[in-house]
């Protein structure tokens, strides 16, 4: 298994804004992924954070809205930029111990994030 | 379309009797299956899988799962609830398509165990 933090735990900013979430696991790890769970809703997938490249986006989420970076096998952020109140979410960060999705993955905490 | 399915918002059991959370799964190919659990403001915990093999998968906390091919369920069972089970399950399914490898999450049932 691996340990994974996130930081900010919560947070409430402006409409217009923009905040970093970062996700720093315990150990190096192949796969890091970033979720959005909407309020009474399941997870939803943003991206898969790339080592060294560029993250993959799923469809209807983009870069310039959702930038992501990935500098090393154990850290990676998310930012969420021009903050609209639709943007109110918990948003988790989970890792992948192997390459492939047939092996289970470990979650952080999640960040509350509310947009006023 | 590869899909997963929680037909249950909410499921109440009472303390100590056996409890079932209901999944099926759309896939092509080979299912791989998960269960998670969100405690209250908690991240996700890995249950058990099903990736292969026996059709009943043993987890932690006391959890197992019975696959079901013919059903195309993988349903989550314990045989004497706890009131400290009660949390958010999702059920999860791989999905791959050309060289697109993620899971999908069902929407998730809110089990409530009462004393």
């Amino acid at each position: 298994s691996a340990v994974i933090s996130q930081k900010p735990s919560r947070d409430i900013c402006q409409r217009g804004t923009s905040l970093t979430i970062q996700c720093q696991v315990d150990s190096q790890v192949t796969m890091m992924f970033w979720y959005r769970q909407q309020p009474g809703q399941s997870l939803t997938l943003i991206a898969t954070a790339n080592q060294g490249s560029e993250a993959t986006y799923e469809s209807g989420f983009v870069i310039d809205k959702f930038p992501i970076s990935r500098p090393n096998l154990t850290f990676s952020t998310l930012t969420v930029s021009n903050m609209s109140p639709e943007d109110s979410s918990i948003y988790l960060c989970s890792v992948g111990i192997s390459p492939s999705s047939y092996n289970e993955q470990f979650f952080g905490p999640g960040t509350r994030l509310t947009v006023l | 379309a590869q899909s997963v399915a929680q037909p249950e918002d909410q499921v109440n059991v009472a303390e100590g009797n056996p409890l079932t959370v209901k999944c099926t799964y759309s896939v092509s190919g080979n299912p791989y299956l998960f269960w998670y659990v969100q405690y209250p403001n908690r991240g996700l915990q890995f249950l058990l899988k099903y990736i292969t093999g026996d059709n009943l998968v043993k987890g932690s906390y006391g959890f197992e799962a019975e696959f079901n091919k013919s059903q195309t369920s993988f349903h989550l069972k314990k045989p004497s609830a706890l009131v400290s089970d009660s949390a958010l399950y999702f059920c999860a399914v791989r999905a791959w398509r050309d060289r697109d490898d993620k899971i999908i999450f069902g929407k998730g049932t809110r089990l409530h165990i009462l004393p």
